[in-house]
């Protein structure tokens, strides 16, 4: 079955450095994809989603690229802030099925 | 729109005890999650509906949990009799189904603790 695989964490960086969080899937077919983000005592919410190869999803600083290729969707930041300390899911959804998440990465930064 | 909502946001119960967790979706949604997350095992789906059908339960732990959805606006999780064990975060979440590229949208969960 569908499947998504993260980079394990907890990952721990200092302001301003780079991010990367690798996320891996295995699906049937051509899914989309999505980076979900839970900040402390919070639902998870959207960050950014792609939904064909080579798309490229953005938002707040946050970017992923759909690589069909490899079978990969990273998610990196040039330059991290303390406020984006928090637990980061990949998720892949393929037709009309539920979405399926990876383990989540926590992700703190310190200043 | 206000979002999913669930309540109780917090619940504390005793073992043994039935607990009734709810969900109303965003209006226009017509399909529902119940997700359960801890510490040790991240999060798990549990059910999910599409047009108030539940499509897939493979997920519910045991016979103690049922869930359902009696209409398009609600939806509710019942765990009888609880266990310490069940203690978690149960998050709700709503999306259109039937696209693809739909994301789904999570309430702020219910906390529950079993003593």
């Amino acid at each position: 079955g569908d499947s998504v695989t993260q980079m394990e964490g907890p990952v721990t960086l200092s302001e301003e450095a780079f991010l990367t969080i690798n996320c891996t899937y295995t699906a049937t077919g051509y899914p989309s994809l999505f980076w979900y983000v839970q900040y402390p005592g919070e639902g998870l919410q959207l960050l950014l989603k792609a939904t064909k190869a080579d798309d490229k999803g953005s938002n707040k600083g946050f970017e992923a690229t759909y690589r069909k290729e490899t079978t990969s969707f990273h998610l990196e930041k040039g330059s991290v802030q303390v406020s984006d300390s928090a637990v980061y899911f990949c998720a892949l959804k393929e037709g009309a099925q539920k979405l399926v998440f990876g383990q989540g990465t926590r992700l703190t930064i310190n200043p | 729109d206000a979002g999913v909502i669930q309540s109780p946001r917090h619940e504390v119960t005793e073992m043994g005890q039935e607990v009734t967790l709810r969900c109303k979706p965003i209006s226009g949604h017509n399909s529902l999650f119940w997700y359960r997350q801890t510490m040790m095992r991240g999060l798990e789906l549990l059910i999910y509906f599409n047009n108030n059908v539940p499509i897939d339960d493979s997920g519910m732990p045991e016979d103690r949990f049922s869930a359902k959805m009696p209409n398009a606006s609600f939806s509710t999780l019942k765990i009888q009799p609880s266990e310490p064990r069940d203690s978690a975060v149960y998050f709700c979440a709503s999306s259109l189904g039937g696209q693809m590229n739909t994301e789904a949208f999570f309430g702020q969960g219910t906390r529950l603790t079993v003593v």
